[in-house]
């Protein structure tokens, strides 16, 4: 059973690059969120996808989007890098049970560390 | 708004002491679940718990135990005879209930890392 995957597992970039980072989910999973986690802190919401739509976004500039393929899985997009965008980046992957909420856990991939220069 | 409060910034233990894990939270909404995750160096997410706002029935998992109390809004977590594997930082969550309007996004405690000496 393959568990939430993410690539790259690193990344360097320079200020007011774009990057593009992706997610596969757990298998049976239908639904991505994702999460940046700053040095020392705990992981911050970004935003959800499902069926194929951003379901709700966190405290989060344009600068982030995201978009969800038919396959589940996902990509995270982050343009005009700041330093403050350095992180570990986190997809986790979960079910939505009836009536389109979440009736299970999420599962975290290993994450991305962006390195912003 | 949701709040998760681990107040413990970093707990240091020998190996085969008991430690304990805080974890206070603040939610406007009737029933929700709360998580412990575990951090390892590695940086991915282990899942270790989920408890329902409505039980609130502890539970003894091995050398695992969680303590969930609605009236003081604490789900803290303990770990019996530590080992050095167990060194992580470890998190508590919270999301709201299946229904809610949140979608089950997880709000996050500032996390405890806690080392283990042999």
């Amino acid at each position: 059973d393959a568990g939430v995957t993410q690539s790259p597992t690193h990344l360097i970039k320079t200020r007011g690059q774009q990057v593009t980072l992706r997610c596969s989910p757990k298998s049976g999973h239908d639904t991505v969120s994702w999460y940046q986690q700053a040095l020392g802190q705990g992981p911050q919401f970004i935003f959800q996808y499902y069926e194929e739509e951003e379901r709700q976004r966190g405290n989060f500039p344009d600068r982030f989007s995201g978009h969800q393929f038919p396959n589940y899985s996902s990509e995270l997009n982050v343009n005009a890098l700041l330093l403050g965008d350095s992180a570990l980046y986190l997809c986790a992957s979960s079910l939505v049970r009836a009536g389109g909420v979440i009736g299970e856990t999420q599962y975290f991939g290993p994450g991305t560390r962006l390195l912003v220069l | 708004a949701q709040k998760v409060t681990q107040a413990q910034t970093e707990i240091s233990v020998v190996e085969k002491e008991d430690v304990t894990l805080d974890c206070v939270y603040e939610t406007r909404d009737t029933t929700y679940y709360l998580f412990w995750y575990k951090q390892p160096p590695s940086g991915e997410l282990v899942f270790l718990i989920r408890r329902n706002s409505f039980d609130e029935q502890n539970e003894i998992s091995g050398r695992y135990s969680w303590n969930f109390q609605k009236s003081t809004s604490s789900f803290n977590f303990t770990i019996t005879a530590s080992q050095v594997v167990d060194s992580a930082v470890y998190f508590c969550a919270l999301s709201d209930y299946a229904g809610g309007t949140s979608y089950g996004k997880l709000t996050f405690g500032q996390g405890t890392i806690l080392t283990v000496h042999p």
